[in-house]
């Protein structure tokens, strides 16, 4: 089993749709929680990070986190064709404090 | 958020020479920097781990005599890919943590084209 899964999608949207992006993990160690967007031939690029439990909102993008289910999400709201990218999640452990493990990512094409 | 740099962006080579890929942190100090390889429409995958003044972590199955990484300082890291073959072809993507160990910071990547 995976550290983490990610549905690789593809995704396709209308624009102006709520777009929710999801992982679950297996690890209950991991502590930290983060968002990349990753546009074609360009590195990864941090959209939201999150330590607990919960929501946190940036302008239209929303994480969440629930530790006691392992999953996480992402939500993007009034998806617009520029959100057009892969969004890969990843986590980090608290106490040994390296490694990254990350989602496969999700292909997410948002069409005018 | 913080930058990461890394260049080049681009390089194509010939068969049998070696490359070096550089990757610096730009406005915060990096403890620890990551070398990913990413083949097209999969995950980042893990390469080495390195900090700085000491060895890099090399993950399994990763030539540690093919691609040799250096981290000599806090803002710079070396990634040189030696006697490069066609199948190194691929896109490496370094990132950097800074000291307050959370989140990671990528560079642009380098596209390596091995001919």
């Amino acid at each position: 089993q995976k550290e983490v899964e990610q549905d690789p999608g593809p995704l396709s949207v209308p624009e102006g749709a709520i777009v929710s992006l999801n992982c679950t993990y297996s690890n209950s160690a991991f502590q930290y929680f983060m968002w990349y967007r990753q546009y074609s031939r360009k590195g990864p690029e941090l959209l939201m990070y999150t330590y607990s439990s919960g929501n946190k909102e940036d302008g239209r993008f929303t994480a969440q986190v629930d530790k006691s289910s392992k999953y996480i999400s992402l939500f993007i709201r009034d998806s617009q064709p520029s959100d057009s990218a892969t969004y890969l999640c990843a986590m980090n452990p608290l106490d040994t404090g390296n490694q990254f493990y990350f989602g496969t990512g999700t292909s997410l094409t948002v069409i005018p | 958020g913080a930058v990461v740099s890394q260049h080049p962006s681009r390089v194509i080579c010939k068969s049998g020479t070696s490359v070096k890929i550089e990757c610096r942190s730009l406005d915060f100090q990096a403890t620890t920097m990551f070398w990913y390889r990413q083949f097209p429409k999969q995950s980042l995958m893990l390469m080495a781990t390195s900090n700085e003044g000491s060895k890099a972590t090399y993950e399994q199955g990763v030539e540690k005599d093919k691609f040799l990484i250096n981290h000599a300082s806090l803002t710079l890291s070396t990634l040189t890919v030696t006697s490069a073959h066609p199948e190194d072809s691929s896109f490496y993507i370094c990132s950097a943590r800074d000291l307050s160990n959370t989140e990671a910071f990528f560079g642009q990547g380098t596209r390596l084209t091995v001919v």
